[in-house]
């Protein structure tokens, strides 16, 4: 069965802290992406990579850096949160194989900077 | 104007009515299409996926692509309070850059027993 795991469902954090938000996928994944999703926003997709080392920017990447240093882990660094980035943040993974990209989210995390 | 539009609701349906969920899009180089459902605090999860124009059905949904009118939609039969969720869309191209999705912004269902 499919799974992305996200390392935390719930985090609070203050202004200023660094914030590392955690993906592990179990499906041998070349694809991982990162989004956050605000009511009336929908989901913005903030950064993807689609090899080990390699990441991409998406349409929001301003205030986020990501790591990947293993194919089955991809990590979203806030590098100085702020309160505009509390945020429901998923993560994605899909499969170069799969012809409609589809792509499998993780439970998600909701972030709280005070 | 964006690529996928998709009203944000609430609809608002009783048990057992038909939940009519639609999407239009502008890009026609569009080929694949998703339906995802997301219970509240939850993560999307791929209820539906149609390659094309077409209709698919699985159980209780039914999924149709009309790509000459760059329209496509959801049907849920006999709904159930366990239907009650947000229903996003989802489109990509044959060669996506990066296999990335394009979204709507989501429709909000409940489903009233």
């Amino acid at each position: 069965d499919v799974k992305v795991t996200q390392s935390s469902r719930y985090l609070v954090k203050r202004t200023g802290e660094k914030v590392f938000l955690e993906c592990v996928q179990d499906m041998d994944h070349e694809n991982m992406f990162w989004y956050r999703q605000d009511p009336g926003l929908g989901l913005r997709l903030i950064y993807f990579s689609y090899d080990v080392k390699m990441k991409e920017k998406g349409d929001i990447p301003e205030g986020y850096s990501v790591s990947r240093e293993k194919k089955e882990r991809f990590s979203l660094i806030l590098e100085s949160a702020s309160t505009n980035q509390t945020s429901m943040y998923l993560c994605a993974s899909s499969s170069v194989q799969s012809q409609g990209n589809i792509q499998y989210f993780g439970a998600g995390t909701r972030l709280s900077v005070l | 104007q964006k690529e996928v539009e998709q009203d944000p609701g609430p609809l608002s349906v009783p048990e057992g009515a038909i939940v009519s969920l639609n999407c239009t899009y502008s890009n026609s180089a569009f080929q694949y299409f998703m339906w995802y459902r997301q219970y509240s605090r939850k993560g999307p999860e791929l209820l539906m996926y149609t390659y094309s124009s077409g209709n698919k059905e699985d159980g209780r949904f039914t999924a149709q692509v009309d790509k000459s009118s760059k329209y496509i939609s959801l049907f849920i039969r006999d709904s159930q309070p366990s239907d009650s969720a947000t229903y996003l869309c989802a489109m990509s191209m044959i060669k996506a850059a990066g296999n990335k999705l394009t979204f709507g912004g989501g429709t909000r269902v409940l489903v009233k027993p």
